[in-house]
């Protein structure tokens, strides 16, 4: 089955610089891959997505990234607010068939004023 | 719509005791999730159901655990007897269909502690 490995586990910032978090998976048929945003004693919510068809995404302030030869996808936030702090998680999901997301272990942002 | 309805959003039992968790579903979508969040293990998918039908319980902890969706707008997840262990937040998802690339919607969840 899939593997999703999620650094740091922890990550501070001060506001305004920019956070990395990095993810890496195990099955190359995996395609599809959202990130999830998990406020404090909140449920988690789908901040954006990105599919295998595709190299970078950007919404706004956020973007993802995916590597797919070296399976690894990243998370990149710019000029970080503390309205970011978070648990934020990455996950994998196979291309065909029934199949279920794969979450890694979450990273913890911590954006200082 | 109202979202991913679950219930109760906390439950405090003691150990040996059943717990029953319930969950609604966004209307019109076909996948219904279990996952149970701690601290040390992250998010566990416990049990997914496809169209009311269970698709894969291969993360149910242990026979104390049981779930079942008698419809398409109703699921429960019932532990029984509780175990201190068991004590985590237990979220419920539902997904438009079943290969989660249309997303997950997640509930509130219930944070179930067993004393």
């Amino acid at each position: 089955g899939e593997n999703v490995e999620q650094h740091p586990s922890t990550l501070s910032v001060q506001e305004g610089d920019s956070a990395v978090i990095k993810c890496t998976y195990s099955d190359s048929a995996s395609n599809y891959f959202p990130w999830y945003k998990q406020e404090l004693g909140k449920r988690p919510q789908l901040i954006i997505d990105i599919r295998s068809n595709v190299g970078e995404k950007k919404d706004q302030r956020i973007a993802v990234t995916l590597n797919k030869t070296a399976k690894h996808f990243s998370l990149h936030i710019t000029e970080t607010q503390p309205e970011d702090s978070a648990v934020y998680f990455c996950a994998a999901s196979p291309h065909s068939g029934y199949s279920t997301l794969t979450f890694g272990k979450g990273t913890m942002l911590l954006v200082s004023p | 719509d109202a979202g991913v309805i679950q219930s109760p959003r906390h439950e405090v039992t003691e150990m040996g005791q059943e717990v029953t968790l319930r969950c609604k579903p966004i209307s019109g979508h076909n996948s219904l999730f279990w996952y149970r969040q701690t601290m040390m293990r992250g998010l566990e998918l416990l049990i997914y159901f496809n169209n009311n039908v269970p698709i894969d319980d291969s993360g149910m902890p242990e026979d104390r655990f049981s779930a079942k969706m008698p419809n398409a707008s109703f699921s429960t997840l019932k532990i029984q007897p509780s175990e201190p262990r068991d004590s985590a937040v237990y979220f419920c998802a539902s997904s438009l269909d079943g290969t989660g690339r249309s997303g997950y919607t997640f509930g509130s969840g219930t944070r179930l502690t067993v004393v």
